[in-house]
């Protein structure tokens, strides 16, 4: 099982160009996540669906947006990189998105915006 | 404001015993969340707290004091691989997890 896929592995960005990051999971997991992380600062939630059909806002949503039109797909776009949005970009997953339900982790996009 | 504080680094022997802390204060508590971080790599899950008091799980524990707002992560028979960054997270009122920066753990031979 692959559980959570992400593309691309790596990118470099011009500055003013747009960009969509992929994810999808094969655990048909309802809730998915997105976060960036940066050095010295904890992982913050950019946005969240807690099931297909419905997104949400997390921390630092602006400049980003999501969509969720089916359980797999959960992809963030970003609709003019700025190079402060250069970052790890992980997306995660979990069972309902209840409090005690482990956050399952994609293996990042490192992205850099010049 | 939310806040979760953990040591910026530590370092340790292979073989020894670590204990790495986390204080944290949030609107709301749902519980508590240990991960692990490889350099350059997902983060993955190691426990969870919601009620005061241990949780064993092999070389690691977790242990948590609601009262305190702490909570602390021990590792026993410390070995290489065990190097690498532990986060630790609490689930907010609003159900979404607040991190803290994460301890970075180097063990020495």
């Amino acid at each position: 099982t692959a559980g959570i896929t992400q593309a691309p592995t790596s990118q470099i960005l011009a500055a003013g160009r747009s960009m969509t990051l992929r994810c999808t999971q094969d655990m048909r997991h309802n809730a998915m996540y997105w976060y960036r992380q940066d050095l010295g600062l904890g992982l913050r939630l950019i946005h969240y669906s807690n099931t297909a059909g419905t997104t949400g806002k997390g921390e630092v949503p602006d400049g980003y947006s999501v969509s969720r039109a089916n359980t797999d797909d959960f992809p963030l776009t970003l609709a003019s990189a700025v190079p402060s949005q250069t970052s790890v970009y992980f997306c995660a997953s979990s069972s309902s998105g209840g409090a005690r339900d482990e956050q399952f982790f994609g293996p990042g996009t490192r992205l850099t915006v010049l | 404001g939310q806040n979760i504080d953990q040591p910026t680094e530590m370092t340790a022997t292979e073989g020894a015993i670590v204990q790495i802390n986390c204080t944290y204060q949030t609107s709301g508590f749902n519980g508590l969340f240990w991960y692990q971080q490889h350099a350059g790599e997902a983060p993955t899950f190691l426990s969870y707290n919601v009620l005061d008091g241990l949780e064993e799980k092999g070389r690691f524990s977790s242990f948590l004091s609601r009262s305190k707002g702490y909570s602390y992560l021990l590792l026993k028979e410390l070995q290489m691989k065990d190097s690498a960054s532990y986060l630790c997270a609490v689930t907010d009122s609003n159900y979404q997890l607040i991190w803290g920066a994460g301890t970075k753990l180097i063990i020495k031979p």
